[in-house]
């Protein structure tokens, strides 16, 4: 069975601060996917990550896609209030099933 | 909004009881994917469909079943319902029936089983 780890659980910081969420597996998958999710709301993916060791950015967040393709990073340049939210990553397994980590919930405070 | 729509938003039902859950995806999105949301248990995958047919099968229980439709909207067909049933079912719909797709996710029908 797959699965994904994901840390801190939690995270509190206040406005401005730099932060990073790691999401970790001992399965390798084809591809990992980062999402956020506000409160009653459906997740909306941020960005998906195919080849090992690649980096994207997306304004103030860099993703990256470890070199085995078993974990991935998100990190969050100068955190804003708008950023609080559930940060979920899901992998993609070769067989096509899908695993969701069980989520960082960020809360950046004015 | 993102496209998909779940009806009902929410349904509160007794132990035992059999209900359907409802998804119409984006429209040109051929696959459809369903999702158990609790807050012990995090996001789960449950079954995928792509034009009609089951492509992916994740962590979904023999009392639930899902079909997808010719006019590709899905239903989820959740029965014998148990209180560990109670959570939030997001569908989330994609172009592509593989991993690299984006996915949208619906507003989400939250169950409430007593």
């Amino acid at each position: 069975t797959q699965l994904l780890e994901q840390s801190p659980q939690f995270l509190s910081i206040q406005e401005g601060e730099n932060l990073t969420v790691y999401c970790n597996s001992s399965s390798v998958f084809s591809s990992l996917q980062w999402y956020r999710q506000e409160p009653g709301e459906g997740p909306v993916l941020l960005v998906t990550v195919v080849t090992g060791g690649e980096v994207k950015k997306l304004k103030r967040l860099t993703f990256q896609f470890g070199d085995a393709r078993k974990d991935s990073s998100l990190h969050i340049t100068a955190a804003q209030p708008g950023d609080t939210g559930l940060y979920l990553c899901a992998g993609v397994g070769y067989g096509q099933n899908f695993v969701f980590g069980p989520g960082t919930r960020l809360s950046v405070l004015p | 909004d993102s496209g998909v729509t779940q009806t009902p938003k929410h349904l509160i039902t007794a132990t035992g009881q059999r209900v359907t859950l409802r998804c119409s995806p984006r429209s040109g999105d051929l696959s459809v994917y369903w999702y158990q949301q609790s807050l012990d248990q995090g996001l789960q995958f449950l079954i995928q469909y792509y034009n009609g047919e089951e492509r992916a099968k994740g962590n979904i229980l023999e009392r639930f079943s899902a079909q997808q439709f010719p006019d590709l909207h899905s239903e989820l067909n959740l029965s014998s319902l148990e209180l560990g049933d109670s959570a939030l079912y997001f569908c989330a719909s994609s172009t592509t029936g593989t991993g690299y797709g984006e996915q949208y996710f619906g507003p989400g029908t939250r169950l409430t089983v007593t």
